[in-house]
């Protein structure tokens, strides 16, 4: 089965400085990934997705992610950070094996400092 | 525009009552997901269902039990509430079940006191 990890627990970022957040997967063959985003007392709404082609995802809100198989890493970025991104955010692996589900991060939180 | 709509955003109960989660969606789903979710922990699957009437259990069913009546429907039933049971609970559908993006409601906390 896939697992998935994001070690930063909380970030905190100047608003107009870069972001990035990272998340690491653990699955024998191609993943399908995805990023998450909650803002407070919200449920999740998806930010990007990545199943196959171009490592290089764009996404809603100025976010892209990188897909690197030799790193097992799918991170997650934007060039400059607005107050309105703080939340937080969950890295999630998907399975096309049949009987797998859905494997989600612990989440990363992100403050953004005026 | 997709939606996943929960019948409660904030609930509180007392230990021993039996409780009731719904959620419905409008976009003809067959797989239907019922998450919670702590800090720290991120989200953990309770239970999920793959059609009408059809369910398997998550990670941590024990405590819980789901009721999927109608394809749109999907319920999440707390037969004895216990505090250890306050959390905030997704719930989420996907056309399908591994690989493809899962719409959520808004969530329930419950407070169990």
């Amino acid at each position: 089965a896939q697992s998935v990890t994001q070690p930063d627990i909380h970030i905190t970022v100047s608003e107009g400085a870069s972001l990035e957040l990272r998340c690491n997967y653990s699955y024998g063959a191609t993943p399908y990934l995805f990023w998450y985003v909650q803002s407070p007392g919200q449920g999740l709404q998806l930010l990007l997705k990545y199943f196959s082609g171009d490592t290089l995802v764009q996404g809603i809100k100025g976010f892209e992610a990188e897909f690197k198989r030799s790193q097992s890493s799918f991170n997650l970025r934007k060039p400059s950070v607005h107050w309105s991104d703080a939340a937080e955010y969950f890295c999630a692996v998907g399975a096309e094996n049949y009987g797998q589900n859905f494997v989600f991060g612990p989440g990363t939180r992100l403050s953004v400092l005026p | 525009d997709v939606k996943v709509t929960q019948s409660s955003r904030y609930l509180v109960k007392r230990t021993g009552e039996k409780v009731f989660l719904e959620c419905v969606q409008d976009m003809d789903h067959e797989n239907m997901f019922w998450y919670r979710q702590d800090p720290g922990l991120g989200l953990r699957l309770i239970y999920f269902s793959y059609d009408v009437k059809m369910k398997e259990k998550g990670d941590i069913p024990e405590g819980y039990s789901v009721s999927r009546e109608k394809k749109e429907r999907f319920s999440l039933i707390l037969e004895s509430a216990s505090t250890n049971q306050t959390s905030m609970y997704l719930c989420a559908s996907s056309a399908d079940r591994g690989t493809d993006t899962q719409y959520f409601g808004p969530g329930t906390r419950l407070t169990v006191l």
